[in-house]
């Protein structure tokens, strides 16, 4: 069965908008990860969040391991933050499907 | 500069033939992964290694043989390539063990491969 589901699966937004992400786990989470996949395919580091609340200017992460879930709040978004989002289990190596999002102009 | 770097980019090759994948991390890190995406963008694991030895070896064809001659590199080589193996292989590295706390991944820029 599904370990970690995203949603949404998609999203397009106007530029300046805000979102959320979220990652439900149905296992135990070892160790939470963020990832940007741009449009170029590169696989970039946003959040290494096992616990707690982070932030990196526009974006922001929550992980409440008790519960089995994250949250990646971006704000204002940005033409340049589109593309896929996902999280990774990393400490059982899985990861969610992603979101796809679309930021337009 | 200090990365997670993958060698060649892209790969174009015929069904049958066999190829390799480089990896090499600078990063000091002590284990290494190979991952490959799907073209639903789907990325799963394939190979783990922690200090040269294998660790995580999930259900792959034995087509596929990573090979880690030190903790730094990390090559995947590929006999008889099949049309379904197009793909994009990444590579990443994490300071500790799976089981530890450091295992925040870094990522190459992977390798697409297409089997014609």
């Amino acid at each position: 069965g599904i370990q970690v589901e995203q949603s949404p699966p998609d999203l397009i937004l106007q530029e300046g908008a805000n979102s959320t992400l979220r990652c439900n786990f149905s296992d135990s989470v070892n160790n939470l990860q963020w990832f940007h996949q741009n449009p170029w395919g590169q696989l970039i580091n946003l959040f290494y969040i096992p616990s707690g609340t982070k932030q990196n200017g526009r974006l922001s992460a929550t992980t409440v391991a008790t519960e089995r879930y994250s949250l990646l709040y971006i704000s204002s978004s940005q033409t340049t933050d589109s593309g896929v989002y996902f999280c990774s289990n990393t400490g059982k190596l899985i990861f969610g499907q992603g979101t796809t999002l679309q930021v337009k102009p | 500069d200090t990365a997670v770097s993958q060698t060649p980019k892209y790969l174009v090759t015929q069904m049958g033939n066999d190829k390799s994948i480089k990896c090499e991390q600078n990063l000091g890190h002590d284990t290494m992964y190979w991952y490959k995406q799907d073209s639903k963008k789907f990325l799963k694991i394939m190979f783990s290694y922690n200090n040269k030895e294998l660790i995580i070896n999930e259900t792959v064809p034995n087509r596929f043989s990573p090979k880690s001659p030190d903790k730094a590199h990390l090559n995947l080589h590929i006999n008889s390539l099949e049309l379904g193996d197009s793909a994009v292989y990444f590579c990443a590295s994490s300071p500790g063990a799976l089981g530890t706390a450091y295992n925040e991944q870094f990522f190459g820029p992977g390798t697409r491969l297409t089997v014609l």
